[in-house]
């Protein structure tokens, strides 16, 4: 079946600190990936859109300039945390969906980053 | 937007027992309805889900069914076994902007005890 691999699975980094996540599809080419945050025993939170080939489409309240998106490839999103502070430490979850599949195909998720802050 | 409510938010079942989960939605544009299981400091996995144009869909021991003129559906379990514990999330997809984007509930915890 279909795979999102997401990498890395967990960080902790000091205060002040940019981190990239990358998300990728193994099998399947993903013109659509979404980017997801979820705080303990809630559910996952839509931040963004990633269209591949242009810009992402946020969601209200996610700061754009905070957590840049890019997804150059059919393959490959990347979501950076700039100057992540105690406050961005969360699960951070992508999911794509496959392209070559019409109508509402399903989205496959990551097993997402814990992201810790000091 | 769509609003998807979930309930019950914890749900403990003695193993061999059903357990049902249930959700609804606002927005009657909404004609996808994916379940997804969620273990423990892992993504969301897809069990199962159903279109608006059947009313239910069953694959083992999960069944789903959709009520389009109540806007709610739910997931059913049967036999529970202790691997079925896990968070369990619904979602309704909405075509927004350039994709369909998935409106999650509040997730459920079902505990299945041995």
């Amino acid at each position: 079946g279909a795979v999102v691999s997401q990498h890395p699975s967990r960080v902790i980094c000091k205060s002040g600190t940019s981190v990239k996540i990358e998300c990728r599809s193994l099998d399947f080419q993903a013109t659509t990936m979404f980017w997801y945050r979820q705080f303990p025993k809630q559910s996952l939170m839509l931040m963004a859109t990633s269209n591949e080939g242009s810009k992402a489409t946020y969601e209200q309240g996610v700061e754009k300039d905070k957590f840049l998106i890019n997804h150059a490839s059919l393959t490959l999103s990347t979501l950076t945390v700039t100057s992540a502070h105690p406050e961005d430490s969360s699960f951070y979850i992508c999911s794509a969906r496959d392209r070559l599949r019409g109508g509402n195909q399903p989205q496959h998720f990551g097993d997402g980053t814990r992201l810790s802050i000091l | 937007g769509e609003n998807v409510e979930q309930h019950p938010s914890t749900l403990s079942v003695q193993e061999g027992d059903s357990a049902v989960i249930k959700c609804t939605y606002s927005d009657s544009a909404s004609n996808y309805f994916p379940w997804y299981k969620q273990e423990l400091g892992k993504g969301p996995q897809l069990i199962i889900d159903i279109r608006s144009n059947v009313g239910e869909k069953k694959d083992q021991r999960i069944a789903v069914t959709l009520n389009k003129t109540a806007k709610h559906f739910s997931l059913h379990i049967t036999e529970t076994q202790p691997e079925d514990s896990a968070v369990y999330f619904c979602a309704a997809s909405l075509f927004s902007g350039s994709a369909r984007q998935l409106t999650f509930g509040s997730g459920t915890q079902l505990t299945v005890l041995p």
